[in-house]
């Protein structure tokens, strides 16, 4: 079984500073892993994911996030955030390619400040 | 390219009456999803296809029903709205099941 923690519901950060939102995964089984964001009023969007190819995954907007199989993390980081970057963030883990069934966790809102 | 389309945007329901929410992708996709979204709790899969004609049970499946008659559309129902399904609905889809997953702009559902 798999699930996914997201700690902070909610993080705000000054515009220019870094961004790091976490997340922590448990799966029985090598994890696909994914961050999407939502903007209000949207559906969500793919930033990146994780496939096994590599550790460090680089996404759009200036986003990545590591995959750290020992610490069962896969957390979120953009050096600089941008005031265009305030959304929900999202990540979520899948283990069966067959069914491609996402385990979600409960979102962080990120607020930048100017 | 219109991606994942869903119908209709919004909608407002009385207890008991049914509805059925519509989701089409013009990208050839082979794997559909149907999810809900509350506060403090992520999205939730209600149920999924792994193909046209082929449908399965997610994680919350009581009071819904799907079907996936065609390829590119996957239909969910609620046979007897009652307000714990009051939520925003996502439809989604991807190639297979270890690629991204297209989302859909939302269904704001509301049940009195």
């Amino acid at each position: 079984a798999q699930s996914v923690t997201q700690l902070g519901s909610h993080v705000s950060v000054s515009e220019g500073a870094l961004v790091l939102l976490r997340c922590n995964y448990s799966s029985s089984v090598p994890p696909y892993l994914f961050w999407y964001v939502q903007y209000p009023n949207q559906g969500l969007q793919l930033l990146l994911k994780y496939t096994s190819a590599a550790t460090l995954v680089k996404g759009i907007n200036g986003f990545e996030a590591e995959f750290k199989k020992s610490e069962t993390s896969f957390h979120l980081t953009k050096p600089s955030a941008h005031m265009s970057d305030a959304a929900e963030y999202f990540c979520a883990v899948t283990g069966s390619s067959n069914t491609g069934k996402l385990i979600f966790g409960q979102g962080t809102t990120l607020q930048v400040k100017p | 390219n219109a991606g994942v389309t869903q119908t209709p945007k919004f909608r407002v329901l009385k207890t008991g009456q049914s509805m059925t929410l519509l989701c089409a992708q013009d990208m050839n996709h082979e794997y559909m999803y149907w999810y809900r979204q509350d506060p403090g709790m992520g999205l939730r899969l209600i149920h999924y296809s792994v193909g046209e004609g082929t449908t399965a049970k997610g994680e919350v499946p009581d009071g819904y029903n799907v079907s996936r008659l065609k390829k590119q559309n996957f239909l969910l129902g609620l046979e007897s709205a009652a307000p714990s399904q009051t939520s925003v609905y996502f439809c989604a889809s991807s190639y297979f099941g270890d690629q991204p997953q297209h989302f859909g702009d939302g269904t704001r559902l509301s049940i009195l």
